[in-house]
């Protein structure tokens, strides 16, 4: 089991390029997100999916488009970098939580993403 | 809308002595708390949780937590601390049937030898 892995590890963009982050997870789970994470602001919902060819807007999304083609990956894309999306970026992913159904908690992390925009 | 505070962006002890993390979380109904713990160039580890069982929980490490609800407090504690504590912790709170975390801003831990 691998659990949660991301791709790239780094990278540097220029001002308006585009690019796409890729997280996978080998566990079958439905939930999946997509965090970023500042100096002093914790960890930020970007987009989540709870399930199979489904997505959400989380508390900033602005900037990011994401894809859920496949339940066991899930694409952040960035059309056009800015220098405000200079960020670490980390995926997660969760189960549903027996006997309900619908319901998760535990959340597991990939290593993260160091994307820098110049 | 849920959302938790915690107490202190640094928090320094020497080693040995109890650590003591701070949490208080604001939620219209009975939340799930979650404590996770982030070293330097990783990803976050789940420490403890809390879905409305016992109040007292244990997690990994050696760190508890207690939900005390007429507080609205998830603090984390370990009685001695060691070396290897030193990393950055995040309080969360989930709402039943909404799949969504809201984490803190983090208290970075330092252990002085």
């Amino acid at each position: 089991n691998a659990g949660v892995t991301q791709t790239p590890k780094f990278r540097v963009l220029k001002t308006g390029q585009s690019m796409t982050l890729l997280c996978a997870q080998d566990m079958n789970h439905e939930y999946m997100y997509w965090y970023r994470q500042d100096p002093g602001m914790g960890l930020r919902l970007i987009h989540y999916s709870v399930g199979e060819g489904t997505t959400a807007k989380g508390e900033v999304p602005d900037g990011y488009n994401v894809s859920r083609l496949k339940k066991q990956n899930f694409l952040l894309g960035l059309e056009s970098a800015a220098p405000s999306q200079t960020s670490v970026y980390f995926c997660a992913s969760s189960p549903d939580t027996p006997p309900f159904s619908g319901v998760t908690d535990t959340q597991y992390f990939g290593p993260g993403t160091r994307l820098t925009v110049l | 809308a849920q959302s938790v505070t915690q107490l202190g962006s640094h928090v320094s002890v020497s080693e040995g002595a109890l650590v003591l993390l701070r949490c208080n979380y604001s939620s219209s109904v009975p939340p799930y708390l979650f404590w996770y713990v982030q070293y330097p160039n990783q990803g976050l580890q789940l420490l403890l949780k809390y879905t409305s069982a016992a109040t007292l929980v244990k997690g990994i490490n050696g760190f508890e937590a207690e939900f005390k609800k007429s507080e609205t407090s998830f603090h984390l504690t370990k009685p001695s601390a060691h070396m290897s504590d030193a990393a950055e912790y995040f309080c969360a709170v989930m709402i039943f049937g909404n799949e969504k975390l809201t984490f803190g801003t983090g208290t970075r831990l330092t252990i002085i030898p």
